[in-house]
């Protein structure tokens, strides 16, 4: 059972165009995470939210945790080239010593 | 600063043969630390991770194990390794719990 279900797991769009990715549980979690990884390298950390309701922003990207603590979105503005990657959200419950990841979302934005 | 190293970047390995994956971190002291392994383009499958030297804790029965003999040395292993073994195995440390994690370049495993 997948505890991070993430939407949609592909997205090919244009450049300048916007874009939403979801993360979503039926679980609580203490904290959420956000990762970029590109091919044949580790996974990247974005942004850590941790109160329910937060909203953080990261020049174009802005993250959203969950009232619940149980989903997270992340909205991209104005798409470019180097935001293709695979994102993934991940999240700890409990004693936070197990980051638990999402299904990941595959990006590729074009010229 | 802290940094991961993690070898090798790539190895292909014959079916029952075993495998050693090693993972060390500098500039930290007692770090959690974690393997992972992840399918082409999808999230990662937690493995084992530990708290302190000698301290493993396993998620999913398989053909694997891991041993941390020093503070800051993880060592993944296998004794005989099977087709579906392959896979993009990270590495990872993080300060303590909860808090992010900072991954090594992965070591793309396959067993042939």
């Amino acid at each position: 059972t997948q505890l991070l279900e993430q939407s949609p797991q592909f997205l090919s769009i244009q450049e300048g165009e916007n874009l939403t990715v979801y993360c979503n549980s039926s679980s609580v979690f203490s904290s959420l995470q956000w990762y970029r990884q590109e091919p044949g390298e580790g996974p990247v950390l974005l942004v850590t939210v941790v109160t329910g309701g937060e909203v953080k922003k990261l020049k174009r990207l802005t993250f959203q945790f969950g009232d619940a603590r149980k989903d997270s979105s992340l909205h991209i503005t104005a798409a470019q080239p180097g935001d293709t990657g695979l994102y993934l959200c991940a999240g700890f419950r409990g004693g936070g010593n197990k980051l638990t990841f999402g299904t990941g979302t595959q990006l590729k934005v074009e010229l | 600063s802290q940094t991961i190293h993690q070898w090798p970047a790539t190895l292909v390995q014959p079916v029952g043969s075993p495998l050693s994956l090693e993972c060390t971190v500098e500039g930290t002291s007692n770090p959690n630390l974690y393997w992972y392994r992840q399918a082409a383009g999808r999230g990662l499958q937690l493995l084992f991770y530990s708290v302190g030297i000698g301290q493993i804790s396993s998620e999913v029965p398989q053909n694997l194990s891991a041993s941390r003999p020093q503070d800051r040395q993880f060592i993944l292993s296998s004794k005989k390794l099977l087709l579906s073994d392959s896979g993009f195995y990270l590495c990872a440390w993080s300060r303590d719990n909860n808090s992010p994690l900072h991954f090594g370049n992965g070591t793309r495993l396959t067993v042939t």
